[in-house]
């Protein structure tokens, strides 16, 4: 089946722009989750969602963050007034809530955003 | 909140030799450690996870060690291929994974033909 899509997967924004990155995870998983990683780095957590409720973003750098996903499906990320070093590969990845413990994140291939 | 540690955050091994991939972590609460590898520009993968209850699994030439008293974990790569090289990730997280998990720096492992 698919997996985790986003959408673009490059994304040039001046500084000051505003960014809207999307998210599609798996159908029917209902956990969703946004990394950002820098270059030559891990992945760093910034929000995790269960269904449509964002039960933790005390990964979130700034106020400029926020995440968002009303439908319980897909989420987007939002990055007000854009700064160099927000420039990183965003990565989403989802997971179903399974009783038997499998609780694998599946990831997306990553937006690359850079603010110039 | 966790910290995970990872090292080497370079390896080159000959082909057909073994690579091993060790991390800690600071937080005894954690209870899930999966191993994604990540090629470049690429998504990262799951190759291997081990929950806290199990010391060792294996998958056919990856296995994954937990001594949950140290807080360490290890990967273990044998009969490496250049197919194999890569960045290879451990992490960390509560809840048997479904909850944040929390990333080493990475190793990049290359194969040498």
């Amino acid at each position: 089946g698919a997996g985790v899509s986003q959408s673009p997967r490059y994304k040039v924004a001046k500084r000051g722009q505003d960014v809207a990155l999307r998210c599609d995870p798996i159908s029917g998983h209902v956990s969703l989750f946004w990394y950002q990683q820098a270059l030559g780095q891990g992945p760093e957590f910034l929000t995790y969602f269960q269904n449509e409720a964002q039960l933790d973003k005390s990964g979130l750098p700034s106020d400029r963050f926020f995440a968002e996903r009303p439908e319980g499906s897909v989420s987007t990320l939002k990055i007000q007034r854009t700064q160099q070093e927000d420039s990183a590969v965003y990565l989403c990845a989802s997971s179903p809530l399974s009783v038997d413990g499998s609780y694998e994140q599946y990831f997306g291939p990553g937006t690359r955003l850079t603010v110039t | 909140g966790e910290n995970v540690e990872q090292h080497p955050s370079t390896l080159s091994v000959q082909e057909g030799d073994s690579a091993v991939i060790k991390c800690t972590y600071s937080d005894s609460a954690s209870n899930y450690f999966p191993w994604y590898k990540q090629e470049l520009g690429k998504r990262p993968q799951l190759i291997i996870d081990i929950r806290s209850n199990v010391g060792e699994k294996k998958d056919q030439r990856i296995a994954v060690t937990l001594n949950k008293t140290a807080k360490h974990f290890s990967l273990h790569i044998t009969e490496t291929q250049p197919e194999d090289s890569a960045v290879y990730f451990c992490a960390a997280s509560e809840n048997f994974g479904n909850e944040k998990l929390t990333f080493g720096t990475g190793t990049r492992l290359t194969i040498i033909p």
